[in-house]
């Protein structure tokens, strides 16, 4: 059973500022998603990566397969970025993804 | 836009009644998965269906049932609800297996048992 945990759980912080969040997993998987969730819950999916690092607009991903682990960076964060951050991984064996709990962020103007 | 779609958006039900939810998929996705998203906590894997046959369940009881149908609709259904049944309650489709394809989530169905 793969566990996913996401750090820090709540995150706020000033426009502009650079924020950074966190993703382990304890199986070895071949990708890693992560999503976003605005308030009242669609889900969007902002990327799958399984190896390096990805890049859309101010948002990067990157992944190390070998530590386990994967952040997502935002880059001059904006209070249109306020969401729920969510990191998903495949659960070895089975045909799901396992969900971490969520970073929730706010952004202050 | 996904091209996701989910019915009802809310939906208010008692302990002990029956619901049933729709997901329309995008055309040609042959997969998709049921999550259920309690208040504060990460999505929760119900089942998946691929081609009309259940593909892979999580650990939800029985009473928690599905379809898949040819159009890329499918629905989800939940007989003698329980007060923890309420919930968010997502779908996602894929083009092919699943787990590591990127997933197009509709925007729930918010489900409140009273």
């Amino acid at each position: 059973k793969n566990e996913v945990e996401q750090s820090p759980q709540n995150l706020t912080a000033q426009e502009g500022e650079f924020i950074t969040i966190n993703c382990s997993y304890s199986v070895g998987i071949s990708a890693l998603h992560w999503l976003q969730q605005h308030p009242g819950g669609g889900i969007v999916s902002l990327f799958m990566l399984s190896s390096g690092k990805k890049k859309h607009g101010r948002l990067i991903a990157t992944i190390n397969i070998q530590e386990k682990h994967s952040s997502l960076h935002i880059t001059a964060s904006h209070p249109r970025d306020s969401a729920v951050y969510i990191c998903a991984a495949p659960d070895r064996g089975a045909q799901k993804l396992v969900f971490g709990q969520g970073t929730r962020l706010t952004i202050n103007p | 836009e996904t091209g996701v779609t989910q019915s009802p958006t809310h939906l208010i039900k008692t302990r002990g009644q029956q619901v049933t939810l729709r997901c329309s998929s995008q055309s040609g996705h042959n997969t998709v998965s049921w999550y259920q998203q309690a208040l504060g906590q990460g999505p929760q894997f119900i089942f998946q269906y691929y081609r009309e046959e259940e593909n892979g369940r999580g650990n939800f009881p029985p009473r928690f049932s599905g379809l898949q149908f040819p159009n890329y609709s499918s629905e989800l259904n939940v007989n003698a609800l329980e007060l923890d049944d309420s919930a968010l309650y997502l779908c996602a489709s894929t083009p092919g297996g699943g787990r590591t394809d990127t997933q197009y989530f509709g925007p729930g169905t918010r489900l409140t048992v009273l």
